[in-house]
């Protein structure tokens, strides 16, 4: 979808250890995003980057880190996961003018 | 806070018939406004967007709504088919120099037609 690929698509851990998931895109674009989804809250943006080395937080960043060391991949870490991270974790590239944001096919994150 | 407030949670709509999502706003700053579709195990995509330059966005069966005044936009799918069945969200962003990139979401219908 729209040459974005997140890896892992389903991981289980347990609370305390480190995550980290992976969006790797072959598009180009210059801005990055991730999100997390949960019933009866939507899509909420955790970080988004502008460019290799730029990030910014988002809505709900308490917990995560990100990191960009090249265009075309974004890296969200948990650096020690809690139960109230279990999610599905999307990331989205675009966002330009006239241009909409494309979402991955999402992680399935559970933390036991 | 919720800057997106969307209804219903759930829809169920007869094969022919016509869905309406309606979604509201609080921040004027917002000046782009798309709608996703979601299937399940996929992520979000684009349905239809508007700017409020414009009260109505049509695209097939689909259809925006907009009413800057009341701070409202709306969805409405025409001849609603079997394969609609999804989870729709509204979205809203300012726009800035370089596009929509703060989007705010609504929570999502889940929408259901039956034959």
């Amino acid at each position: 979808d729209a040459g974005i690929t997140q890896s892992p698509r389903h991981k289980v851990t347990e609370t305390g250890t480190p995550v980290t998931l992976r969006c790797h895109q072959t598009e180009n674009h210059r801005y990055m995003y991730w999100y997390r989804q949960d019933p009866g809250h939507g899509l909420r943006l955790i970080h988004y980057s502008y460019g290799v080395k730029d990030t910014d937080k988002g809505e709900v960043s308490d917990g995560y880190s990100v990191s960009r060391s090249k265009t075309e991949d974004f890296l969200l870490t948990l650096e020690s996961a809690t139960s109230s991270q279990t999610s599905v974790y999307f990331c989205a590239i675009g966002g330009q003018t006239n241009q909409p944001q494309h979402f991955g096919d999402g992680t399935r994150l559970s933390i036991l | 806070q919720q800057q997106v407030k969307q209804s219903p949670q759930s829809l169920i709509v007869q094969k022919g018939g016509i869905s309406i999502i309606n979604c509201a706003y609080e921040n004027t700053a917002f000046d782009y406004f798309p709608w996703y579709q979601q299937f399940p195990g996929k992520g979000p995509a684009l349905l239809i967007a508007i700017r409020p330059d414009v009260s109505e966005k049509k695209e097939g069966r689909f259809t925006i709504s907009f009413n800057k005044s009341a701070k409202q936009f709306s969805l409405h799918i025409m001849d609603s088919q079997p394969g609609d069945s999804a989870t729709y969200f509204c979205a809203a962003s300012p726009i800035s120099n370089f596009g929509n990139e703060k989007l705010t979401f609504g929570t999502g219908t889940r929408l259901t037609i039956i034959p």
